[in-house]
């Protein structure tokens, strides 16, 4: 399969605990997003990377959030002190440097935080 | 007004019926829209681009109306397997920093019945 891919699928963890999840983009695709889907709402932006270079932050990425992609090629989200509140579906999107490029999907990690 | 709003619905339609979902955006610089497709606990799917005013793919149909900020799906001839949220999604924005990081909608259910 050579589409994006995201590990672990799912993540059950207590509050307080930091929790990292990975995503690996389409090989070739220079730029990798991160956004965060609760239920019943689409999926909110988090940040984004051109090769390694982490350009965009949103304000839903608070200080107990990191995220990096040290080779620009996979990259990773880290949650340190998980709240309950953080409990949500961590979708990773990629795609190439073009004028109306496509992003592409990976499944997603699920994340409860109990 | 929110970035990009959209009628949750759900929508319960019969097989073989016509059904539109429409969309209201706030970015007028925005020069790109997308219909994703998604299915229940699955990730996001590029169902349909839009650039100019609109974009007919078989049974779908997308129409852009830049004055009033509009974005519409119409589905023909529905099919069982059309059953999905479908999200109308806009590019955030654009600078020299950034790349087409995207705004959803919340989504509009859609059940077809037999």
């Amino acid at each position: 399969d050579t589409g994006v891919s995201q590990n672990p699928r799912h993540k059950i963890t207590k509050r307080g605990q930091n929790v990292t999840f990975r995503c690996d983009p389409i090989s070739e695709h220079n730029r990798l997003y991160w956004y965060r889907q609760t239920l019943g709402q689409g999926p909110e932006f988090l940040t984004y990377f051109q090769n390694e270079a982490q350009l965009e932050k949103s304000r839903l990425l608070s200080d107990r959030f990191s995220a990096e992609r040290p080779k620009g090629s996979f990259s990773t989200l880290e949650i340190q002190r998980t709240e309950q509140g953080d409990s949500a579906m961590y979708l990773c999107a990629s795609s190439l440097e073009a004028p109306q490029e496509t992003q592409y999907f990976g499944p997603g990690t699920r994340l409860l935080v109990l | 007004r929110k970035e990009v709003e959209q009628d949750p619905g759900p929508f319960n339609v019969p097989e073989g019926a016509t059904v539109a979902f429409n969309c209201t955006y706030s970015n007028s610089a925005s020069q790109s829209f997308f219909w994703y497709r998604q299915d229940c606990r699955k990730e996001p799917k590029l169902l349909m681009s839009v650039y100019s005013s609109g974009n007919e793919d078989g049974r779908f149909t997308a129409q852009l109306n830049r004055a009033s900020q509009y974005i519409s799906l119409l589905i023909r001839d529905s099919k069982l397997s059309d059953s999905a949220t479908y999200l109308c999604v806009v590019p955030r924005g654009r600078n020299s920093n950034s790349g087409y990081a995207l705004n959803f909608g919340k989504g509009t259910s859609l059940l077809v019945t037999p």
